[in-house]
Parts: structure tokens; sequence; C-alpha cells
């Protein structure tokens, strides 16, 4: 079944390393995204990972997965205040035709000074 | 410049009372999707048109239609509105909607969506 787990909150200093967590349940999944929405926005593609990877790094952020486990994070770098929004996991499973994604609901990133 | 263009941000309409969102883009992409976001809650995608073909998730309920006149626009319809539909409503492009490549949906800012 269709089904991505993540945590509501994470609280972080200003400065730190912010790791958000993700679980999925589907092993069909091709790609994992990880989208961020700030507040009164929309959803902003921040990083993917194909499934056959094990990490992808994109300047302050690393994306690793565990597929054994079903696993999926995302490490924000020296977190700042401009960080601070919803953080949510997705995955896209192929089933022929255009295809949607699926989300988790997402996690708030709250960042103190 | 914005690529996927919602119109309006924010939409009030009465319980019962037809409404229709709008979605553009000046991406010409293949696909156009629509996503509802209730609060707190992981957007969900309604249906999407690939090109003119429209595909309806089995548990969208029939009370939601869309239409596409052309590439650039999608429109989401509402028949009846219940206080239940209160939500943002998301629409996405991408160029090819296949799985198996690396092809990203772009998300216009979103219509909140409230019923009195």
């Amino acid at each position: 079944g269709e089904d991505v787990e993540q945590s509501l909150f994470l609280s972080v200093r200003e400065g730190d390393s912010s790791v958000i967590n993700c679980t999925y349940t589907d092993s069909s999944s091709t790609y994992l995204y990880w989208y961020k929405q700030e507040p009164g926005a929309g959803l902003q593609l921040l990083t993917y990972i194909f499934s056959n990877m094990d990490m992808k790094q994109d300047q302050r952020l690393t994306v690793l997965l565990n597929k054994k486990d079903k696993h999926l994070s995302l490490r924000i770098a020296d977190t700042q205040t401009g960080d601070s929004a919803i953080y949510f996991c997705a995955e896209i499973i192929p089933r022929g035709g255009a295809d949607g994604l699926t989300f988790g609901k997402g996690t708030h990133l709250i960042i103190q000074p | 410049d914005a690529m996927v263009i919602q119109n309006p941000r924010y939409q009030v309409t009465q319980f019962g009372k037809p409404v229709t969102l709008s979605c553009s883009q000046t991406l010409n992409h293949n696909v156009m999707y629509w996503y509802q976001q209730k609060s707190s809650q992981a957007p969900k995608l309604l249906f999407h048109y690939y090109d003119k073909d429209f595909n309806n998730e089995a548990d969208t309920p029939d009370n939601f239609q869309s239409r596409r006149p052309n590439t650039s626009f999608c429109f989401l319809d509402i028949r009846s509105p219940g206080l239940g539909d209160a939500a943002m409503y998301l629409c996405a492009t991408s160029r090819y909607g296949l799985a198996g490549i690396t092809d990203t949906q772009y998300f216009g800012p979103g219509t909140r969506l409230t019923v009195l």
C-alpha cells in the first residue's frame, strides 16, 4: 500500500544541523523527493533521490536512503531562520501513465535563536 | 517569473454553491495535476490531465470535476461544496508525467478555499 510517515515537528537551534526523517511502505517507489512549503506558499522541490542511490548531497542538503528499511532522511547543515518551513517527503510509484506524488503529512521545522 | 499561477489565492463560497478554481502554466508542460491539502494533512492527488486525457483517482468524490480547455489552463470545479471540502487546492505541472525518469512537478502557490 501507499503510505508515507513523518514526525510532525522538529525543533533545532540556529546553526545546528536538522535531520528530518521519513518512512515509506511501497518498495516499488522509483524516486523520493523532499519538498519545502513556506507559510502561504506552494510546494518547492528541494531535492530528490533515485531509489538505487544511497546518498545525495546538494550544498547544505544531504539525503540518505536506506532502501532495506524504507527510510529516507534530509539533513540540513547550518540551519538558518530562513529554513523554517514544513518539509514534505514524497514518493512516486510507477502505475503506468502520468503518476502523482504520495506525500507524508509534513514536518514543521522550528528554528530556535 | 511565475510558472504555475493559481487564481484566486483565497476563495470563499457558500455551502452548496458551485465554485471554480483556476490554474495556468507558462511551462508548456504536458501534465497538470490537482491536489487537495486539508489542514495538517498531506497533499492528496485528486486527478490529473495528460494532455487532454483526464485521469481520476479512484477515491476522488464525484463532486469534483476538472476541465482543461488548452495546454496552459486547467480548472477545478466543485459542484456542491460541503464544509469538508475546505482546504488548500494545489495545482502542479510536469513535462512528461513519467515516474521512470526525473520529471519534476512544479507547484503553484495554492488556492485556500473556505466554505461557509
